[in-house]
């Protein structure tokens, strides 16, 4: 158990729909960051919240946007769905980066398996 | 787009055999982890090792870096039935890139499904 939690675990939506996903950190990180898995790859890296702003976007459309809340929980929203946005989302929580040469083990959360019809 | 690439994409074993996987990356690095995950869930940080380490250990597991060669490789002695999952190399190299960053954003590839069989 990572202290990370992830709602709903399954959602099922169809094209052209919005959907909100949510993710509890672990106490006291105050960045989180979102992840795309699609069935049998890796994660990719959609975006990171730090202290309630976007700070550091991956290769995602606009229509994917997110928010993180002063008690440092945080959501995904994603607008107009598409059948490729099929995929299990990740959160992952962390510390404060403190430089390159520093490391904050980022700590993951379930998933929430989303499937697009 | 993937960082890494994963060699081999899949791998069965008896238990009790060592299992081997590599990844190679593409561009300059700070750590690279290694992750596991059961199941399509959740992912396990495993083990890190960082760009000017060349070999790390971590119980059953060993890893090493080659940064000439931009490849690492995964060990897992006397594997267990339970150490059936899809493993994952990360890289965090985008520090220089996000000033602001609180936690370096992560690099996957694409993983390498290990089955132990019993």
């Amino acid at each position: 158990e990572t202290g990370v939690t992830q709602s709903p675990t399954h959602l099922i939506k169809t094209r052209g729909q919005q959907v909100t996903l949510r993710c509890s950190s672990q106490s006291g990180h105050n960045t989180v960051s979102w992840y795309q898995q699609a069935l049998g790859q890796g994660p990719q890296f959609i975006f990171q919240y730090y202290r309630e702003e976007e700070n550091g976007r991956g290769n995602f459309p606009p229509r994917f946007s997110g928010l993180q809340f002063p008690n440092y929980s945080s959501e995904l929203n994603v607008n107009a769905l598409e059948l490729d946005d099929s995929a299990l989302y990740l959160c992952a929580s962390s510390l404060e980066w403190k430089g390159v040469s520093s490391y904050n083990e980022q700590f993951f959360g379930p998933g929430t398996r989303l499937t697009v019809l | 787009s993937q960082q890494g690439e994963e060699d081999p994409q899949a791998l069965s074993i008896q238990e009790g055999e060592n299992a081997t996987m590599n990844c190679s990356y593409k561009t300059s690095i700070n750590n690279l982890q290694w992750y596991r995950q059961n199941s399509g869930r959740g992912l396990v940080h495993l083990i890190l090792i960082r760009s000017n380490e060349r070999e790390k250990h971590s119980g059953r597991l060993r890893v090493t870096l080659d940064t000439s060669k931009k490849s690492s490789s995964l060990l897992i002695t006397a594997s267990r039935a339970a150490d059936t999952a899809s493993y994952f190399c990360a890289t965090d190299g985008g520090g220089l890139l996000m000033i602001k960053a609180a936690g370096n954003k992560l690099t996957f590839g694409g993983g390498t499904r290990v089955l132990v069989k019993p």
